[in-house]
């Protein structure tokens, strides 16, 4: 399948700085891309769908201030938490669809987010 | 919103049959799905199954879906100790894409 990568797997920051995190799709044009935010014994939940060139839509109780979404490629999003606080630390999953599939969303590995 | 239910947590012997269970309540959903998450990894999509279908077999891995009931299951045969992880059931809110998961199903088998 096809594969998705993040940058970085892991990062721990200090609370009030920001921290960005990558994703990329290495093989195929990533027309749509997703990120989720996973939380201890809860499921995961969709933050925000980004569409190459376009403005990022959040869902309800999101923060689009706090959780800044690019997507300026059909290859690369990137998820940018800013003034990181604590209660921010989770572990963050994207996704990206072709446009070609009409199912399947290949997950990147995850990044750990530990802020302090 | 939507929601999508699971039991948290299963234990089965090596060998015998694993099934997790899935119930959710949007009937516009065209596609469901399961995924297993390993340890500190990602998710991997292990199946999925089109809404207008009641079953789907793939090698060990059998796909029940009772739409009347809005009930799916996973069943893994002769489950191995690798098939130890959190398996997430997943539905697309009528084909949009935005998948709304459970909370996942860890399960643990014991040698």
């Amino acid at each position: 399948g096809a594969v998705v990568s993040q940058h970085p797997s892991r990062v721990i920051c200090k609370s009030g700085t920001s921290v960005k995190i990558e994703c990329r799709s290495l093989d195929f044009q990533a027309t749509t891309m997703f990120w989720y935010r996973q939380f201890p014994k809860k499921s995961l939940m969709l933050m925000a769908t980004s569409n190459e060139g376009s403005k990022a839509t959040y869902e309800q109780g999101v923060e689009k201030d706090k959780f800044l979404i690019n997507h300026a490629s059909l290859t690369l999003s990137t998820l940018t938490v800013t003034s990181a606080h604590p209660e921010d630390s989770s572990f963050y999953i994207c996704s990206a669809r072709d446009g070609t599939s009409d199912n399947e969303q290949f997950f990147g590995p995850g990044t750990r987010l530990t802020v302090l | 919103g939507e929601d999508v239910e699971q039991s948290l947590f299963l234990s089965v012997r090596e060998g015998d049959s694993s099934v997790i269970n899935c119930t959710y309540t949007d009937s516009s959903s065209t596609y469901l799905y399961w995924y297993k998450q390993e340890p500190g990894a990602g998710l991997q999509l292990l199946t999925y199954i089109f809404s207008n279908m009641d079953m789907k077999q793939d090698q060990r891995l059998t796909v029940l879906l009772n739409k009347k009931d809005k009930h799916l299951s996973l069943r893994i045969a002769d489950t191995q100790t690798g098939d130890s992880a959190i398996y997430f059931c997943a539905e697309d809110g009528a084909g949009s894409y935005q998948l709304t998961f459970g909370k996942g199903t860890k399960l643990s088998v014991i040698p």
